[in-house]
């Protein structure tokens, strides 16, 4: 059984207009990260939680939000989606912090159109 | 700042062969080292995780050794077959942070 889900795995989007991506987790883990992925590129850290504690990443644009209602469920806004934010959006748990292993979900490819 | 390379970006070799996938990084202060497989279009399956303290780690055909001093970890899978075939990538924790830091990947082909 999927551990950590999200939801769509495929999101079109007109360019400009709001989108939120959904991830959930049934590990009951205290730490949730998200990760967008371009094309053979490495996957890149936006945002990640311990907990409630939320940490953004210096260089994430402002036009990506998130959100973190309770342990199990995690959101990604996009506010204005342009054509460069087309790509995989990962969500990821672990456990606790050092030493535990992390679990992805199947992703989600957005593209902008 | 954390910065992981993974050598060489793709590889293509015949069944059977055993592969040999390579990936370094700058800061040695780290938690631990997580190597995951991607298939196109879909997430990470993670597939060994060696703690800062470890060695190496073994798993079926899937052997991946630590030398945390000199920033680096290698991924052998041995015998390898036409499943085996994804991108192949490492990532690590760092002690600083707490965030996981990737590299680019290894593409491996394999060929039958």
């Amino acid at each position: 059984d999927a551990m950590v889900i999200q939801n769509p795995r495929y999101q079109v989007t007109q360019f400009g207009k709001p989108v939120t991506l959904s991830c959930s987790q049934t590990l009951n883990h205290n730490v949730m990260y998200w990760y967008q992925q371009k094309s053979s590129q490495a996957p890149k850290l936006l945002f990640h939680y311990y907990d409630k504690d939320f940490n953004n990443e210096a260089d994430t644009p402002d036009n990506f939000q998130s959100r973190r209602p309770n342990t199990s469920f995690c959101f990604l806004d996009i506010r204005s989606p342009g054509l460069g934010d087309a790509a995989m959006y990962l969500c990821a748990t672990r456990r606790g912090i050092g030493s535990t292993e992390a679990f992805f979900g199947q992703g989600t490819r957005l593209t902008v159109v | 700042k954390q910065e992981v390379t993974q050598i060489p970006a793709a590889l293509s070799v015949p069944e059977g062969e055993n592969l040999v996938l390579n990936c370094s990084f700058t800061d040695s202060a780290i938690y631990n080292l997580q190597w995951f497989r991607q298939d196109p279009g879909k997430g990470l399956t993670s597939l060994l995780l060696i703690q800062s303290s470890q060695r190496e780690q073994t798993s079926g055909r899937l052997n991946a050794s630590l030398d945390k001093s000199s920033g680096r970890s290698t991924l052998y899978i041995a015998a390898s077959q036409p499943g085996d075939s994804a991108t192949y990538l490492c990532a690590v924790e760092g002690r600083d942070d707490y965030k996981l830091s990737f590299g680019a990947g290894t593409t491996v082909t394999v060929r039958a």
